[in-house]
């Protein structure tokens, strides 16, 4: 069935230095793809997202970047701080409207900053 | 605050048992999404409905149900609960009914199967 393949599964980085996640997704009718960041003991918040008309979207010290063709999307961190220490999920979803949807989530990066 | 509501925000019961956990939207949201994420593991998406229809199905047991009310709120149900059903359990809610925009996920409920 498709999956969703994420690594590095831990990353540990100096503060200020960058941080570089890697999802790779099978289902090529994907087309959103959405990073989420869970702090320990809270819910997962949206911090980017992509949609598959797009090759790269910045936010600040944040930017996704996607490969239709490899089927895979990347999440780059810079100028890395503290409180950026969090699990790291990325999702492939291929919307349903008439049909069904798929949402499959990556397994996890839990990103760890050293002072 | 994601403006997404869970009740309860713990629970505890023994194998065997049934648990019904709620979830209400965000205010002008229409679709519901639930998620299990077991300890230390990624989220794993259960269910999607929309507009009390269901709209898609991911990873869940036969033992679990859901449904989507007219005022919208969703009830997760467990049924035949097992030690391993001991995870957090999020909903997530949304606008569209494909699935492809933001999610604002609840706190969760933290059930324990002892």
């Amino acid at each position: 069935g498709e999956n969703v393949e994420q690594h590095p599964s831990t990353l540990s980085v100096q503060e200020g230095d960058s941080a570089v996640i890697k999802c790779t997704y099978s289902d090529s009718a994907s087309n959103y793809f959405p990073w989420y960041k869970q702090e320990l003991g809270k819910r997962p918040q949206l911090i980017i997202d992509i949609r598959s008309n797009v090759g790269e979207k910045k936010d600040q010290r944040i930017a996704v970047t996607l490969n239709k063709t490899a089927k895979h999307f990347s999440l780059h961190i810079t100028e890395t701080q503290p409180e950026d220490s969090a699990v790291y999920f990325c999702a492939a979803i291929r919307p349903g409207y008439s049909s069904a949807s798929k949402i499959i989530f990556g397994s996890g990066t839990r990103l760890s900053i050293r002072p | 605050d994601s403006g997404v509501t869970q009740t309860p925000k713990h629970l505890i019961t023994a194998t065997g048992q049934r648990v019904t956990l709620r979830c209400s939207p965000r205010s002008g949201d229409l679709s519901v999404y639930w998620y299990q994420q077991s300890l230390d593991q990624g989220l794993q998406f259960l269910i999607h409905y929309y507009n009390g229809e269901e709209r898609a199905k991911g990873n869940i047991l036969e033992r679990f149900s859901a449904q989507q009310f007219p005022d919208l709120h969703s009830e997760l149900n467990l049924s035949s609960l097992e030690l391993g059903d001991s995870a957090l359990y999020f909903c997530a809610s949304s606008v569209t009914s494909g699935g492809a925009d933001t999610q604002y996920f609840g706190p969760g409920t933290r059930l324990t199967v002892l």
